[in-house]
């Protein structure tokens, strides 16, 4: 069974550019997040969906962060205009809805380096 | 809330030698808990699991028990190996929440 791809692995761009991260769950999970890792740090909630819709974006900035997961499954993450704050990996999420509790499953991350 | 709080780093330690990550937790109720470890360059993998009290997690010979007395979920291996450097992180969700709330990470360092 495939695991979550994200991609790109690593991006470096300017700070004040845009740039957007994808995302694609273990194939039938339909809850799907979002996290924000900070150097030496654990990972941190942004938003999650449950099936096309967040559920919980509360820990978005939502001034330059946006997200959408179209059709239920891929999702994109996008920073506009990114600061030199936002340096961190990105990581993505999924898991099967099936209890009170349910096990994450993570991608690789995005290392994002703005300049 | 929710809350864990995890074995401050780093840790070095040779190889073959037992290892305990020490994690204790604040929660309202008995949520699942996790261990979950990056390696270098690399997401997280999620490396044991207990869902209830008493419970004991283990893989890859690692392994974890769900202590409500003392709300802990120490991480233990009996030997240790060069591949088991990485950092490891305990978590477990806020209530009401499909959320995971992660220790702050310890570094783990196996020498040859």
């Amino acid at each position: 069974e495939a695991g979550v791809v994200q991609s790109p692995r690593y991006k470096i761009i300017e700070k004040k550019q845009p740039v957007a991260f994808w995302c694609n769950p273990i194939s039938g999970h339909n809850t799907l997040y979002w996290y924000l890792q900070n150097l030496g740090q654990g990972p941190e909630l942004l938003i999650r969906y449950e099936n096309e819709e967040a559920v919980d974006d509360s820990q978005l900035p939502k001034d330059r962060f946006s997200a959408e997961r179209l059709k239920g499954v891929d999702s994109t993450l996008k920073i506009q205009p990114a600061e030199l704050g936002d340096s961190a990996v990105y990581l993505c999420a999924s898991s099967l809805r099936q209890g009170s509790t349910d096990t994450q499953y993570f991608g690789p991350g995005t290392r994002l380096t703005v300049l | 809330g929710n809350s864990v709080t995890q074995m401050e780093g780093p840790v070095t330690l040779s190889e073959e030698a037992f290892l305990t990550i020490n994690c204790t937790y604040t929660a309202t109720g008995y949520p699942s808990l996790f261990w979950y470890v990056q390696y270098p360059g690399e997401g997280l993998q999620l490396l044991l699991k207990a869902t209830k009290a008493d419970d004991k997690g283990s893989n890859k010979g690692f392994e974890a028990t769900y202590r409500k007395e003392t709300t802990s979920f120490h991480l233990e291996k009996g030997s240790v190996q060069v591949s088991d450097s990485a950092v490891y992180f305990c978590a477990l969700p806020i209530q009401g929440a499909q959320k995971l709330v992660f220790g702050q990470g310890t570094r783990l360092t196996i020498n040859p």
